[in-house]
């Protein structure tokens, strides 16, 4: 049984540029969440989406936006990118009334 | 009100030792309380949770002491393995909803000696 699955696994982007990472979530899970964990940081929540819409936010700027498709999947993506963007991208699934199973994540750097 | 704050940023015990990692939380509407183990390069991994009408809660090796008036609650590891030194993360979220975001606590680095 798959888990959650990231991609790419490392990214390297220069400030300024459009990143867009994607997550395919765990069989039987509607629920996609992303989080931004920096070096040596817990995870911080950015947003969560169930049936195509995104449900809540976390305290994250508009240059964050994300998508989900009708399979579940989503997309995170962050524009105009800031060093302080780089960060390891972290995807977590679940399903109403269950608890989160999380991706490996995506390193994004900003140079 | 909304952080978690988790203590101590890092810990060395040896094999068999009984690691304590402690969180301490504000805001009393947070009813969910879950441990992360995460390895590096790896995400975290749910070990255990617990909500705040149970004071305990044993899983394996794994313990959650929980003291709902001090707004406290804590990971006890027993008989500690080299195999469990990663980082561990403490994390609450409300409306008694697993799925309802988690806020994280820092972080404690273990590293179990042989």
């Amino acid at each position: 049984d798959a888990g959650v699955t990231q991609s790419p696994t490392h990214l390297i982007k220069t400030r300024g540029q459009q990143v867009t990472l994607r997550c395919s979530p765990k069989s039987g899970h509607d629920t996609v969440s992303w989080y931004q964990q920096a070096l040596g940081q817990g995870p911080q929540f950015i947003f969560q989406y169930y049936e195509e819409e995104e449900r809540q936010r976390g305290n994250f700027p508009d240059r964050f936006s994300g998508h989900q498709f009708p399979n579940y999947s989503s997309e995170l993506n962050v524009n105009a990118l800031l060093l302080g963007d780089s960060a390891l991208y972290l995807c977590a699934s679940s399903f109403s009334g269950g608890g989160y199973t999380f991706g490996s994540g995506t390193r994004l750097t900003v140079v | 009100q909304q952080q978690v704050k988790q203590s101590p940023q890092s810990l060395i015990v040896q094999k068999g030792g009984i690691p304590i990692i402690n969180c301490a939380y504000e805001n009393t509407a947070f009813d969910y309380f879950p441990w992360y183990q995460q390895f590096p390069g790896k995400g975290p991994a749910l070990l255990i949770a617990i909500r705040p009408d149970v004071s305990e809660k044993k899983e394996g090796r794994f313990t959650i002491s929980f003291n709902k008036s001090a707004k406290q609650f804590s990971l006890h590891i027993m008989d500690s393995q080299p195999g469990d030194s990663a980082t561990y993360f403490c994390a609450a979220s409300m409306d008694r909803g697993a799925t309802n975001k988690l806020i994280f606590g820092t972080g404690t680095l273990l590293a179990v000696q042989p």
